[in-house]
């Protein structure tokens, strides 16, 4: 069975510093690896995406995410964050074969003045 | 207009009413998804339709029945709901319900069960 762990309930940081919210997954088989992020009052919106190629893959506003196959992760990344990118932000597993998504439990970033 | 549109944006409703929660996307998707979202849990898929067809039931109680007349449309009827229910219920589509599209949501409908 499939399963994504994100250990951050809630990560604070201050404006234009660096953060990395972790993600986790397992599962038997190959795997596309997402990043949604929601905003107060809002559904969830695609981040970045992998598939297949480059493990890095950049968002267009400053986000990156690097798939390790060995450490079985995706962490999200930003060298500099705004007061703007204030939201949660959930990772998600898509499974070859089940093409099921499971979302991880979510990480509040709360990016302080 | 947003790709995916859901109403009403509030619910307060008792335990003994009937309402349904209505979902519209104007993507061209043919698969669409309903969730419940609480505090602290993962998001839990609830039902996927794909070509207006049920292809997932998550095990969800009775007191929750989805129709999808179309592939545009998704509801969610609600009858005899329980405390325990009042969540935020988003609705998603995707092209399909297969292969690796991401999934666009709509900002869904908070629902409170008094």
């Amino acid at each position: 069975a499939q399963s994504v762990t994100q250990l951050d309930s809630q990560v604070p940081v201050f404006e234009e510093a660096p953060v990395e919210l972790r993600c986790n997954y397992s599962s038997s088989v190959s795997v596309y690896l997402f990043w949604y992020v929601q905003y107060p009052n809002q559904g969830l919106q695609l981040l970045l995406k992998y598939l297949s190629g480059s493990t890095l893959v950049e968002s267009i506003n400053g986000f990156e995410a690097e798939f390790n196959k060995s450490q079985t992760s995706f962490h999200l990344r930003k060298p500099s964050v705004h007061i703007s990118d204030t939201a949660e932000y959930f990772c998600a597993v898509m499974s070859l074969g089940t093409y099921k998504y499971i979302f991880g439990t979510g990480t509040r970033l709360k990016v302080l003045a | 207009e947003t790709g995916v549109t859901q109403t009403p944006r509030h619910l307060v409703m008792g335990m003994t009413n009937k309402k349904s929660l209505k979902c519209e996307q104007h993507l061209g998707h043919n698969a669409m998804y309903w969730y419940k979202q609480s505090a602290k849990k993962p998001l839990e898929l609830m039902f996927v339709y794909n070509f207006k067809e049920q292809t997932e039931n998550n095990s969800v109680p009775s007191r929750f029945s989805p129709e999808c007349p179309n592939s545009s449309h998704l509801f969610l009827h609600l009858h005899t709901l329980q405390p325990e229910d009042s969540a935020l219920y988003l609705c998603a589509s995707s092209q399909d319900d297969r292969g690796n599209q991401p999934q666009h949501f709509g900002d869904g409908t908070r629902l409170s069960i008094l």
